[in-house]
């Protein structure tokens, strides 16, 4: 039930492309899903988060899609670029209960010129 | 200034020293925790400090010992470590204690050998 399911483990795409990166969830008590991006040696930092009350959320190149009912939630990078290439991870909390944050395994993005 | 600092940045040990690890942040941050992240893995979380308290313990064997001097500060005591203990090991904060839906900003890590 703590546990984020992320999918694929690791993504190449073209420079100017569109990566997707997709999480499920079972617990519905989560109402806090952040992304989280990691290159090599540097600790996670924080690219886009979305709470429930939203099904959408958009900075520059990055989407958050949320899907409620189905329990899902996926991260596109627009455009991507070869500077893109990191570890992504989502991950997921929740206020009631006050459960850490549960990330999931990661994907491994590699863009290429 | 959204910065988590970390010392040292290496760190070699053999299984008899004792060393400490230091995570500083001057955010006015009152949730500190402490990950470990093996390669390719997802950070795993070791302690949570809330208000300076110890608020989660995730059965961490002994040998890890925190400690929150105040609120800008966060100790991890090593002592009688293992090989397999080699990892990342993150320090992150974030703005409340008790709200595990708060941002947490991250350090760059030590990266702790055990030899």
């Amino acid at each position: 039930q703590q546990q984020v399911k992320q999918s694929p483990q690791s993504l190449i795409v073209q420079k100017g492309g569109i990566s997707i990166i997709n999480c499920a969830y079972e617990n519905t008590a989560f109402d806090y899903f952040p992304w989280y991006q990691q290159f090599p040696g540097k600790g996670p930092a924080l690219l886009i988060a979305i709470r429930p009350d939203v099904s959408e959320k958009k900075e520059g190149r990055f989407t958050i899609s949320f899907n409620k009912s189905a329990k899902q939630f996926s991260l596109h990078i627009m455009d991507s670029q070869p500077g893109d290439s990191a570890t992504y991870f989502c991950a997921a909390s929740s206020r009631s209960g006050n459960t850490p944050l549960v990330f999931g395994k990661g994907t491994r993005l590699s863009v290429i010129a | 200034d959204t910065e988590v600092t970390q010392t040292p940045k290496h760190l070699v040990m053999g299984m008899t020293n004792k060393k400490s690890l230091k995570c500083e942040q001057h955010m006015g941050h009152r949730a500190m925790y402490w990950y470990k992240q093996k390669a390719k893995k997802p950070p795993e979380l070791m302690f949570v400090y809330s208000y300076e308290k110890l608020s989660i313990n995730e059965s961490v064997p002994s040998r890890f010992s925190p400690e929150c001097p105040n609120s800008s500060l966060l100790n991890l005591h090593l002592h009688a470590l293992q090989p397999e203990d080699s990892a990342l090991y993150l320090c992150a904060s974030s703005a409340r204690g008790g709200s595990s839906t708060d941002t947490q900003y991250f350090g760059p890590g030590t990266r702790l050998t055990v030899l």
